[in-house]
Parts: structure tokens; C-alpha cells; sequence
């Protein structure tokens, strides 16, 4: 059974740092790109980012709105991916859903067919 | 957002609607990768169509999309008690990425 399962938020202040993991099961972790979508409260989906494959680099992209603030990374051999947030602000509170990016050869692009439970971040001083 | 979803949408148990998701010719006009996401209160979404009309394993044939130009369509028929729920689109949108719509509650009535 794949499962996704996040972890690390909690309350931040403004500016300051906070990482969130994505701890994977139930497939071949390395083989897939893993995204990350949020959503504030109360308000719609927003894509955050993603990494590639190492096959294809482990390569990142991101959302114009957490370029040069967010990163995301992962480790293969735990697979895990990562999201570190840093210079946080207020309109970055929000539930962090980690996805699994499905086979884009079957799926097209950019379709996630696994989602995680969510982790909420509140940025608040 | 985006793309742009009607706020609500309604039926009768056994009914049919249709939620739309419009866009431009850099996303939904541009691929034929709209998805469609159903969304619990307090749940994760769920994948519902995949490349404008493709269903995954397991989501009832009630559910199908289509698309058009610049918009895209999510029709669920048959009404039941638990469509009740948010629906959200996705179109990759090249250099974007990817963008959402902001979403549509279904309610039924």
C-alpha cells in the first residue's frame, strides 16, 4: 500500500525557518518526482514545487510565489523528500500536501495519484 | 487562481452537473493534462480524472470530463449522497508548471 506520511509543522514565526518531511512507502520511491501542493485555510489547492528523479536529475522546480525561499530534496535511501521553508511569511500558513507525481508516460504530466494527510504550518508571531 | 472554477455547483440525488474550469492557451487550451480532484473536508484530495476524460482505477464511470478550447469539464451523473464534496482542477501550464482552479463545492440536494 503506498502511504505518505508528513511531518515537522507546527507554529513559526515570520522569517524564520521550518522543514517539513514526506516519509514514503509501498513503492519504488526513487523512480517517481514528489511534489508539494499547500492550501490555506479555508481558500484552494496551490502547487508548490517538485524534484525529479535522479534519473532525471533530482532537478527542482517551484512556484514563482516560494522561488529563493523554499527548497525541496529528497533522500532516495530513506525516501523521503524534503521541504524547507525558509524567511517564512504570513500567507505561507497553510496545510503542506506531499504527492506523488504519477507515471507520466500513463498519466500526463503532472498528475498526482498519492497525496499524503497533510502537515499545517502556521506562521504567526 | 489560475484557472477559474464556479464557487458552487448543485443536484438532485440521480442528477446529473457539470463543473467547469476555464482557462487560456497556456494551460488548459495548450495540454491535455487537466485533472480533477475531489476533496473531502478535512481530507487529502483524490484523483477523480486524469488527462481531461481519463479515470483511474476505481473512480465510477459516473464521473467524466471533457474539454473544450480554453475550458475544461468535470460531469458527474447519477447524483449520490456522497459526491457531496470540493472539486478542484489542475492543467500543467508549461514554464508555470502547474495550476489549480479554486475550486467548486458540490452540494446535493
Amino acid at each position: 500500500e503506498v502511504q505518505l506520511v508528513e511531518s515537522g509543522g507546527g507554529l513559526v514565526h515570520p522569517g524564520r525557518s521550518l522543514r517539513l518531511s514526506c516519509t514514503s512507502s509501498g513503492f519504488n520511491f526513487g523512480v517517481y518526482a514528489m511534489n508539494w501542493v499547500r492550501q490555506a485555510p479555508g481558500k484552494g489547492l496551490e502547487w508548490v514545487g517538485l524534484i525529479r528523479s535522479h534519473r532525471f536529475g533530482a532537478t527542482t522546480e517551484y512556484a514563482a510565489s516560494v522561488k529563493g525561499r523554499f527548497t525541496i530534496s529528497r533522500d532516495d535511501s530513506r525516501a523521503i523528500a524534503y521541504l524547507q521553508m525558509n524567511s517564512l511569511k504570513s500567507e505561507d500558513t497553510a496545510v503542506y500536501y506531499c504527492c506523488r507525481e504519477a507515471d507520466r508516460y500513463h498519466y500526463g504530466r503532472l498528475t498526482f495519484d498519492y497525496w499524503g494527510q497533510g502537515a499545517l504550518i502556521t506562521v504567526s508571531s | 487562481s489560475a484557472l477559474t472554477q464556479p464557487p458552487s455547483a448543485s443536484g438532485s440525488p440521480g442528477q446529473s452537473v457539470t463543473i467547469s474550469c476555464t482557462g487560456t492557451s497556456s494551460d488548459v487550451g495548450g495540454y491535455d493534462y487537466v485533472s480533477w480532484y475531489q476533496q473531502y473536508p478535512g481530507k487529502a484530495p483524490k484523483l477523480m480524472i486524469y488527462e481531461v476524460n481519463k479515470r483511474p482505477s476505481g473512480v465510477p464511470d459516473r464521473f467524466s470530463g471533457s474539454k473544450s478550447d480554453n475550458t475544461a469539464s468535470l460531469t458527474v451523473s447519477g447524483l449520490q449522497a456522497d459526491d457531496e464534496a470540493d472539486y478542484y482542477c489542475s492543467s500543467y501550464a508549461g514554464l508555470r508548471n502547474l495550476v489549480f482552479g479554486g475550486g467548486t463545492r458540490l452540494t446535493v440536494l
